[in-house]
């Protein structure tokens, strides 16, 4: 199984809401991920999270904060968020953070910011 | 293939064709390469992948090549299939499993 799961698959808030997108794997994996996706382009990476502790954070606005709770739960919570912030978040899953490791990623989190 | 603005190339093949994509990579330290098919609406999903010390790699229906003289990675699907509609994604792996993804290349099937 490898079933990275994601909610909610659409989200529409405010500039000035509080929301949080969720992302489960169940496949023991110590690294996750959080990406960035706008249309017609490639993932972009924003967090990666590393035996729960984050590793590296693109210079990704303050407005998003990843939190990780536990191995198998990884959230992002999102504040005071801009238009431009509308796309596609993508949770990725990986057995461990450093080698030749595998990203397997879940459905995604459509975002429209009003 | 590489993303121009806002318009991803396009590979249009009749249902039945073997279809073959191509990828540039950047970077001579990359030793991982893992390609990707995103349908519409939904998360990148994982084809297949080659480790550097390998120049070929098949699958069921693909086949990754990999030439890092020239730093050139393809993706070939045989007998073409409409479910196999989407936009596909090189990535490069370098050791640190940071993935930098190429620009894309939608593939369409004509029935």
């Amino acid at each position: 199984d490898t079933e990275v799961t994601q909610t909610p698959k659409h989200l529409v808030m405010g500039m000035t809401n509080k929301k949080s997108l969720k992302c489960e794997q169940h496949m023991g994996h110590r690294a996750m991920y959080w990406y960035k996706q706008k249309a017609k382009k490639p993932p972009e990476l924003m967090f990666v999270y590393s035996y729960e502790k984050l590793s590296i954070n693109e210079s990704v606005p303050s407005r998003f904060s990843p939190e990780c709770p536990n191995s198998s739960l990884l959230n992002l919570h999102l504040h005071a968020l801009q238009p431009e912030d509308s796309a596609l978040y993508l949770c990725a899953s990986s057995q461990y953070w450093q080698g030749q490791e595998t990203q397997y990623f879940g459905p995604g989190t459509r975002l429209l910011v009003l | 293939g590489e993303s121009v603005g806002l318009h991803l190339p396009t590979l249009s093949v009749q249902e039945g064709d073997n279809s073959i994509i191509n990828c540039a990579y950047s970077n001579s330290a990359s030793d991982y390469f893992i390609w990707y098919k995103q349908e519409s609406g939904k998360g990148p999903q994982f084809i297949i992948d080659i480790r550097s010390n390998m120049d070929k790699r098949q699958g069921q229906r693909v086949t990754v090549l990999l030439n890092k003289t020239v730093k050139h990675l393809s993706l070939q699907i045989a007998a073409t299939q409409p479910g196999d509609s989407a936009v596909y994604f090189c990535a490069e792996n370098d050791a640190g499993n940071m993935l930098t993804f190429g620009g894309g290349t939608r593939l369409m099937v004509k029935p």
